[in-house]
């Protein structure tokens, strides 16, 4: 079973730019979330999808973050534009849709630059 | 709300020796509980859960962590070090749909 997958690995982009981060949950796993770590602080929720509707968003920093799910299946976080303090590492988990207390699956993250 | 207490940014231990990772929680119910560990250029990995079954959890590599109400503690231990072992440790709790609270990590430093 292929596990959560997120692309890119890395990504420098200048201030301003817009960048889209992609994330392919693990096959069956209707809930998804994002999270980001921010160099130097905690991980912290940005929000949650169960199959296509945002269940939460209540951890997104602005409305320059977009995030979409379109079809229940990968999600992409759109920055734009971006901006200094985006710079961190975003991660990416799924879990089955039964039981909310189960653990979440993350994938490897997408290392952020902003420059 | 939900949040967690690493009580240790940085825990340094001799190859062979215990270590013991200390997490405090606070929780408006009773709670799920995790510990996460992530090694360099590695995602976030899960070595243990509670979900209000057995307060002693054994996870995998060793690792084995205690609930305890009473002191709104779970703290994360191994009887022995090994090498392996160095990398981040994050003590989670989940809050409202599974929404995760994370620690602010514990590095571990493992020496020969």
């Amino acid at each position: 079973e292929a596990g959560v997958t997120q692309f890119p690995s890395h990504s420098v982009i200048e201030k301003g730019q817009t960048v889209t981060l992609r994330c392919d949950p693990i096959s069956g796993h209707d809930n998804l979330y994002w999270y980001r770590r921010v160099m130097g602080k905690e991980i912290k929720f940005l929000l949650h999808f169960v199959k296509e509707s945002k269940q939460d968003e209540s951890g997104m920093p602005n409305n320059r973050f977009l995030a979409e799910r379109t079809g229940g299946t990968y999600s992409t976080l759109k920055v734009q534009p971006a901006e200094l303090e985006d710079s961190g590492v975003y991660f990416c988990a799924s879990s089955s849709r039964d039981r909310y207390s189960y653990e979440q699956y993350f994938g490897p993250g997408t290392r952020l630059t902003v420059t | 709300a939900q949040s967690v207490t690493q009580l240790d940014s940085h825990v340094s231990v001799s190859e062979g020796t215990p270590v013991l990772l200390r997490c405090n929680y606070s929780s408006s119910y009773s709670p799920s509980l995790f510990w996460y560990v992530q090694h360099p250029n590695k995602g976030l990995q899960l070595l243990l859960k509670y979900t209000s079954a057995a307060t002693l959890v054994k996870g995998i590599n060793g690792f084995e962590a205690e609930f305890k109400k009473s002191e709104t503690s779970f703290h994360l231990t191994k009887p022995s070090a090994h090498m392996s072992d160095a990398a981040e440790y994050f003590c989670v709790v989940t809050g409202r749909w599974g929404k995760l609270q994370f620690g602010a990590g514990t590095q571990v430093v493992v020496t020969p």
